[in-house]
């Protein structure tokens, strides 16, 4: 499969705790993005790489949320402390060109 | 203030019918219109976009207008079938990560 991938699909946490998501982009898209879709909403920015480097972070990304492209390959999405309002789907994509985006098949965070 | 309004919010189609979405947005600066296409459960996919360009892209079923003066642009689904039922994302990018609207729920009974 040639396709943006996430892992893990689904993960249920407890409110405090860390979690951390992975991104496997298109391998030969330069750009990394993720965004978060809550229920009956449409994806929301929260970040984006070019290359290794992070160029834009959205208002949205509170203290608590951090992401790395280490090698401008894959990319880990951090969240500290969780709260309940960081329950959502956190959407990853790539892209070659500017707005033409993939997107990944998400993965589900419920926090209890 | 929101930068990408779509309607409506839910559309319901006979099997056959012309299914129609509708976007708006005020940037002038946005040049790329991406339709996505989102089953539950799963993550947005590219349907059809366009650039300001041209008026029109046709890709089988599926075909956008684009109205420059107006700041307007919609998606047509043409024969619209049972499994064409999800929701719809329009967005727009201008050289920029994409924002997108609300979406809407498309439902095609039989």
């Amino acid at each position: 499969d040639t396709g943006v991938s996430q892992d893990p699909r689904h993960k249920i946490t407890k409110r405090g705790q860390n979690v951390t998501f992975r991104c496997d982009p298109i391998s030969e898209h330069n750009r990394l993005y993720w965004y978060r879709q809550t229920l009956g909403q449409g994806p929301e920015f929260l970040t984006y790489f070019q290359n290794e480097a992070q160029l834009e972070k959205s208002r949205l990304l509170s203290d608590r949320f951090s992401a790395e492209r280490p090698k401008g390959s894959f990319s880990t999405l951090e969240i500290q402390r969780t709260e309940q309002g960081d329950s959502a789907m956190y959407l990853c994509a790539s892209s070659y060109l500017a707005g033409v985006e993939y997107f990944g098949p998400g993965t589900r965070l419920t926090v209890l | 203030q929101q930068q990408v309004k779509q309607s409506p919010q839910s559309l319901i189609v006979q099997k056959g019918g012309i299914s129609i979405i509708n976007c708006a947005y005020e940037n002038t600066a946005f040049d790329y219109f991406p339709w996505y296409q989102q089953f539950p459960g799963k993550g947005p996919a590219l349907l059809i976009a366009i650039r300001p360009d041209v008026s029109e892209k046709k890709e089988g079923r599926f075909t956008i207008s684009f109205n420059k003066s107006a700041k307007q642009f919609s998606l047509h689904i043409m024969d619209s079938q049972p499994g064409d039922s999800a929701t719809y994302f329009c967005a727009v990018s201008g050289n920029t990560p994409l924002v997108f609207g609300k979406g809407t729920r498309l439902s095609v009974i039989a």
